[in-house]
């Protein structure tokens, strides 16, 4: 079975604060993305990466930063958080062979006060 | 740009009923479309996914069509139960290695 795991399921920082999200994965994928998703506005793409080191800004890059120094994780960063990064963050890792199905972790859901 | 819509938002139907999910899309040349499940708080599951050159997929009570030309898929759910209670996603994929857009879902809600 393929496994993403998030480091916190639920997080509550101040405005101003440099927030880490990290995304493991253990199936070997290549591809790995962090999305947010609000009510009305269902999951939007933040950042997505296709190998080690390597980063594609998705639709709503700004405020965001992504490192993936191994292959099987992929930090999500936010600088300086802001009350409007409230949201719930998924990422996702998918297959580079085959089928190219999508695998998504349980979230983390981000208070910012 | 490739959409993606579902419609409707949320749907309520008796238990053993079987029911159908839309999703629709504006561009057909698509790779792949992928159902997914969504529990409250929680992650994506995947359900099924079609390849474009398939017509449909089925694992247990669910069989998800495609119909490219038409940008049209369904989901079917047989013999619904309440613990089939769930946000439904559909999702496609543009190219191989692309990003995946998804649509809103559809909130479904099984009465007992």
């Amino acid at each position: 079975d393929v496994k993403v795991t998030q480091s916190s399921r639920y997080l509550v920082k101040r405005t101003g604060e440099k927030v880490f999200l990290e995304c493991v994965q253990d199936m070997d994928h290549e591809n790995m993305f962090w999305y947010r998703q609000d009510p009305g506005l269902g999951l939007r793409l933040i950042y997505f990466s296709y190998d080690v080191k390597m980063k594609e800004k998705g639709d709503i890059p700004e405020g965001y930063s992504v490192s993936r120094e191994k292959k099987e994780r992929f930090s999500l960063i936010l600088e300086s958080a802001s009350t409007n990064q409230t949201s719930m963050y998924l990422c996702a890792s998918k297959v580079t062979s085959g089928t190219y199905e999508q695998y998504f972790g349980p979230g983390t859901r981000l208070t910012v006060t | 740009k490739q959409e993606v819509t579902q419609i409707p938002a949320a749907l309520s139907v008796p238990e053993g009923e079987n029911l159908v999910l839309n999703c629709s899309f504006t561009d057909s040349a698509i790779y792949n479309l992928q159902w997914f499940r969504q529990d409250p708080g929680k992650g994506l599951t995947s359900l099924l996914l079609i390849q474009s050159s398939q017509r449909e997929q089925t694992s247990g009570r669910l069989n998800a069509s495609l119909d490219k030309s038409s940008g049209r898929s369904t989901l079917y759910i047989a013999a619904s139960q309440p613990g089939d209670s769930a946000t439904y996603l559909c999702a496609v994929e543009m190219n191989r290695d692309d990003k995946i857009i998804f649509g809103k879902g559809t909130r479904l809600h099984i009465l007992p």
